[in-house]
């Protein structure tokens, strides 16, 4: 199947500093990915469709300005957390749409191992 | 909006007992239903899915079937094992309009199996 990978799968940073997290469909070709975030012991949350070639859409109550999204590329998503702070630590996952396999209700998503961030 | 909810856990068994993890969506189209399972430190996977009433999607000896009239998606394994110890999701993904494509995640569903 298709893979999806995310990088770094762990980051600690301190409070005020960026971090930027990378989303990259290996063996295919991305027009959407998606960003989540998962608390513990908590579903996901969609953050925000990244499309590629334009501005992302985020979903209600999520701050464009402090999370911001580039696709780049047709294999590449990045997530930049500005100014983070302590109540940004999350488990950040995204996933990936696999145009080759329609279906019914929408491509197929295939998502990454997720990113742990710790703002310290 | 979409929603889905799934039984509450954690759910303990023993190797080879039978499992039931119940899943209810609302939605305002007729959207597909999906289970995804996610392994310690792994990613989430696709188990399985249906795309319309009465279907049946069945993977790894796991099966729900699509009943549009009580809006379920319910899970089931007949005998299962160490290596289904995993938090199982069930979803949904809306066929057309502004929500086409995204999906909708219920909250999780951790699956303990002892020896």
């Amino acid at each position: 199947g298709a893979v999806v990978s995310q990088h770094p799968s762990r980051v600690i940073c301190k409070s005020g500093t960026s971090v930027k997290i990378e989303c990259r469909s290996l063996d295919f070709q991305a027009t959407t990915m998606f960003w989540y975030r998962q608390f513990p012991k908590q579903s996901l949350m969609l953050m925000a469709t990244s499309n590629e070639g334009s501005k992302a859409t985020y979903e209600q109550g999520v701050e464009k300005d402090k999370f911001l999204i580039n696709h780049a590329s047709l294999t590449l998503s990045t997530l930049t957390v500005t100014s983070a702070h302590p109540e940004d630590s999350s488990f950040y996952i995204c996933s990936a749409r696999d145009p080759r396999n329609r279906a019914l209700g929408g491509y197929e998503q295939y998502f990454g191992p997720g990113t742990r961030l710790t703002v310290t | 909006g979409d929603s889905v909810t799934q039984m509450e856990g954690p759910v303990t068994l023993s190797e080879e007992a039978f499992l039931t993890i119940n899943c209810t969506y609302t939605a305002t189209g007729y959207p597909s239903l999906f289970w995804y399972v996610q392994y310690p430190g792994e990613g989430l996977q696709l188990l399985l899915k249906a795309t319309k009433a009465d279907d049946k999607g069945s993977n790894k000896g796991f099966e729900a079937t699509y009943r549009k009239e009580t809006t379920s998606f319910h899970l089931e394994k007949g005998s299962v094992q160490v290596s289904d110890s995993a938090v199982y999701f069930c979803a949904l993904s809306e066929a057309g309009g502004t929500s086409y494509g995204k999906l909708t995640f219920g909250q999780g569903t951790i699956l303990t199996v002892h020896p």
